[in-house]
C-alpha cells in the first residue's frame, strides 16, 4: 500500500525559506520509472505543479519557479524534500506530495494528505 | 508554455451523462490524465493515458482524446460525482494542469 505524508511549517514569514518533507512508504524511489513530486493549490484556485525527482536523481522544475525551488531525495529514509526560497503571500497554498508513474508522460497516481502552508507576517 | 483550457463549470442531473472537456494545441498527440477532487480532499486519479482507469474507479468514468480536445465522460452521474475535475499533460519536461472544472450534480 502506497502512502505519502507531507510535513513542514504551517506558517512562514515573507522572504523566509520553506522546507517541506514528504515521507513515503509502500514503494522504493530506487525503482526504475518512479518519481515523486510536489503540487500546490492556492485557496480556491487550480492545481500548480512545482517539481519532481526521478529514481535516477534526475530533476524537473516548474519553469516559472525554477529559480526558487530545490528538490532532493533520501532513499534510505524514504523521503523527498522540497525547498522554496524567498516565499511571499502568493505561496500560501495547500501542498501535495505525489507518487508518479509513467515514462515521460508522468501522472500522479498517489497523493499525500496535504499540507496547508500560510505565508504571512 | 503549453496551455490547457477547461470550462469553469458543468452541470448535470443525476442519472445523466456529463462531459468535461480539456482543450490544447494538438493535445491528441499527448497522454491526458484526469483527477477528481472532492471538496476538502486531495485529488484522485480517475483516468490516465487518455482512457485507462485505475483500479477502483467505476466504469462510468471514461476518457477520449483526439485533435485539439480531450474529454472526460461520466455516465449515470451520481451525487458523489459532484467535485472539481482537473486535466493534466506532460509537455516540454513539465507537468501542465488545466484550470479545473466544477461539476455540479443538480
Amino acid at each position: 500500500q502506497i502512502t505519502l505524508k507531507e510535513s513542514g511549517p504551517t506558517l512562514v514569514r515573507p522572504t523566509q525559506t520553506l522546507t517541506l518533507t514528504c515521507t513515503f512508504s509502500g514503494f522504493s524511489l530506487n525503482t526504475r520509472g518512479v518519481s515523486v513530486g510536489w503540487i500546490r493549490q492556492p485557496p480556491g484556485k487550480a492545481l500548480e505543479w512545482l517539481a519532481l525527482i526521478y529514481w535516477d536523481d534526475d530533476k524537473r522544475y516548474s519553469p516559472s519557479l525554477q529559480s526558487s525551488l530545490t528538490i532532493t531525495k533520501d532513499t534510505s529514509k524514504n523521503q523527498v524534500v522540497l525547498i522554496m526560497t524567498n516565499v511571499g503571500p502568493v505561496d500560501t497554498a495547500t501542498y501535495y506530495c505525489t507518487h508518479n508513474s509513467g515514462f515521460g508522460e508522468v501522472f500522479s497516481d498517489y497523493w499525500g494528505q496535504e499540507a496547508l502552508v500560510t505565508v504571512s507576517s | 508554455s503549453y496551455v490547457l483550457t477547461q470550462p469553469p463549470s458543468v452541470s448535470v442531473a443525476p442519472g445523466q451523462t456529463a462531459s468535461i472537456t480539456c482543450g490544447g494545441s494538438h493535445i491528441g498527440s499527448k497522454s491526458v490524465h484526469w483527477y477528481q477532487q472532492r471538496p476538502g480532499q486531495a485529488p484522485v486519479l480517475v483516468i490516465y493515458n487518455d482512457a485507462d482507469r485505475p483500479s477502483g474507479i467505476p466504469e462510468r468514468f471514461s476518457g477520449s482524446n483526439s485533435g485539439n480536445m480531450a474529454t472526460l465522460t461520466i455516465s449515470r452521474v451520481e451525487a458523489g460525482d459532484d467535485a472539481d475535475y482537473h486535466c493534466q499533460v506532460w509537455d516540454n519536461r513539465s507537468v501542465i494542469f488545466g484550470g479545473g472544472t466544477k461539476l455540479t450534480v443538480l
